[in-house]
């Protein structure tokens, strides 16, 4: 079945750019109706949708996240990727990667869920 | 953007209790709603879907229900390993997707 793995620096220093890879494997990142998510948890709170890539490269983001945040995704090594710029200490978090996937239901319509997620990195902002 | 509500925040509950947990969203969304379960350290796992929809391999003792604004995931009967917190998440305003805030279930 899909698994997915993030990879990337533990520490980052603030005003830097955090990049954060995640590798699909078990199944091909092009098929199927999935977008490829990027979600993130500071310690102790909820669950924050930082952005998707659909493998194609059409990308949506958080509003409020938009203009620091760029999510691709690599057909040929079957990864996507996250970079997020000028991090500060609010950054830090667990960056979880998800495959969401799109159904399109004959009675309830278009369905979206995550159904696949990577076991969370680690991120710290600190100099 | 839509916001989801969940309560209660937090909740007390033994072995074999019957659990509901209630997510409110701030303008309707259909059935475009889904319940997650974290374990400390783990990341999320997909029980429903869809408002109502069980995910594979999900044991039956969970179920949804809901439509429009108000939605509840109820466990029949708890078993041990189902001390997590649960947190909804809608899929209506997508891409905009957004989650509820969680609910911790504790052992009374």
């Amino acid at each position: 079945q899909v698994q997915l793995q993030e990879s990337g620096p533990g520490l980052v220093k603030p005003s830097q750019t955090l990049s954060l890879t995640c590798t699909v494997s078990g199944g091909s990142i092009s098929s199927g109706s999935y977008y490829w998510n990027w979600i993130r948890q500071p310690a102790g709170k909820g669950l924050e949708w930082i952005g998707r890539s659909y493998a194609s490269g059409s990308t949506n983001y958080n509003p409020s996240l938009k203009s620091r945040v760029t999510i691709s995704v690599d057909t040929s090594k079957n990864q996507f990727s996250l970079k997020l710029s000028s991090v500060t200490a609010a950054d830090t978090a667990v960056y979880y990667c998800a495959r969401c996937i799109e159904v399109v239901h004959p009675l309830r319509g278009v369905l979206e869920y995550m159904d696949v997620w990577g076991k969370g990195t680690t991120v710290t902002v600190s100099s | 953007d839509i916001q989801m509500t969940q309560s209660p925040s937090s909740l007390s509950a033994s072995v074999g209790d019957r659990v509901t947990i209630t997510c409110r969203a701030s303008q309707s969304i259909s059935n475009d709603l889904n319940w997650y379960q974290q374990k400390p350290g783990k990341a999320p796992k997909l029980l429903i879907y869809a408002a109502s929809s069980l995910q594979s391999g999900v044991p039956s003792r969970f179920s949804g229900s809901g439509s429009g604004t108000d939605f509840t995931l109820t466990i029949s009967s708890l078993q041990p390993e189902d001390f997590a917190t649960y947190y909804c998440q809608q899929s209506y305003s997508t891409p905009s997707i957004t989650f509820g805030q969680g609910t911790r279930l504790e052992i009374k």
